[in-house]
């Protein structure tokens, strides 16, 4: 029932691009995305809907192909602040139970 | 800013005791969720709620119950814990209303069962 997420685990130089992928067997309404930092609660940061509407922040930008559903976060020009784990949530329809994936630890360094 | 307070960060208890897990949140949110967080397994649902005395059973829920008497407050039991529950528990909140609307996490409750 959870997502698939790959990869498990990326390591970054500052500077450098990467990307993280979600996927799921079940038809979705939306896909989140969130960042926990470690021992900290995970903080929401966009959520992309059927009809494809897409909610970016800062360098952090995602995609939603509903056909497939699969949806990607692509870290741009990472920084040291965007080490942390991701995880992506999905729901099946609006309003329902939000299920994340297994997690990708990011860890950029300088 | 939406405020979820999980009542403890850290709790020991013993085989085969009851335990409750509290969670409140103070923005009027309909849904509620329990998590439990284990290394290389993410983020695993255990019971959601949408409304109050409303529940459904998440990935997990075996082990588990839930109460939501008030709509501001979720708890999770383990009516008789066991040393495979210990792990750290997540509460979130979200408006439950509209489309796509994002989840707020309490800072989490580390439990060990010994």
């Amino acid at each position: 029932q959870q997502p698939v997420q790959s990869p498990q685990a990326v390591i970054l130089r500052e500077g450098e691009d990467a990307v993280i992928n979600c996927s799921s067997s079940k038809a979705l309404y939306s896909v989140h995305w969130y960042r926990q930092k470690h021992g900290e609660a995970p903080v929401f940061l966009m959520i992309l809907l059927k009809g494809g509407e897409q909610k970016g922040h800062e360098k952090i930008s995602a995609s939603f192909n509903e056909k497939k559903q699969q949806s990607s976060l692509y870290l741009t020009a990472s920084q040291l602040s965007y080490s942390g784990t991701y995880f992506c949530g999905t729901e099946e329809a609006a309003g329902n139970k939000l299920t994340f994936g297994g997690g990708t630890r990011v860890l950029v360094k300088p | 800013d939406v405020k979820v307070t999980q009542s403890s960060r850290y709790l020991v208890k013993r085989t085969g005791e009851k335990v409750f897990l509290e969670c409140v949140q103070d923005m009027d949110h309909e849904n509620m969720f329990w998590y439990r967080q284990d290394p290389g397994l993410g983020l695993r649902l255990i019971y959601f709620s949408y409304d109050v005395k409303m529940k459904e059973k998440g990935d997990i829920p075996e082990g588990y119950s839930v109460s939501r008497e008030k709509k501001e407050r979720f708890s999770l039991i383990l009516e008789s814990a066991s040393t495979n529950q210990t792990s750290m528990y997540l509460c979130a909140s979200s408006l439950g209303e509209g489309p796509g609307t994002e989840a707020f996490f309490g800072q989490g409750t580390r439990l060990t069962v010994v």
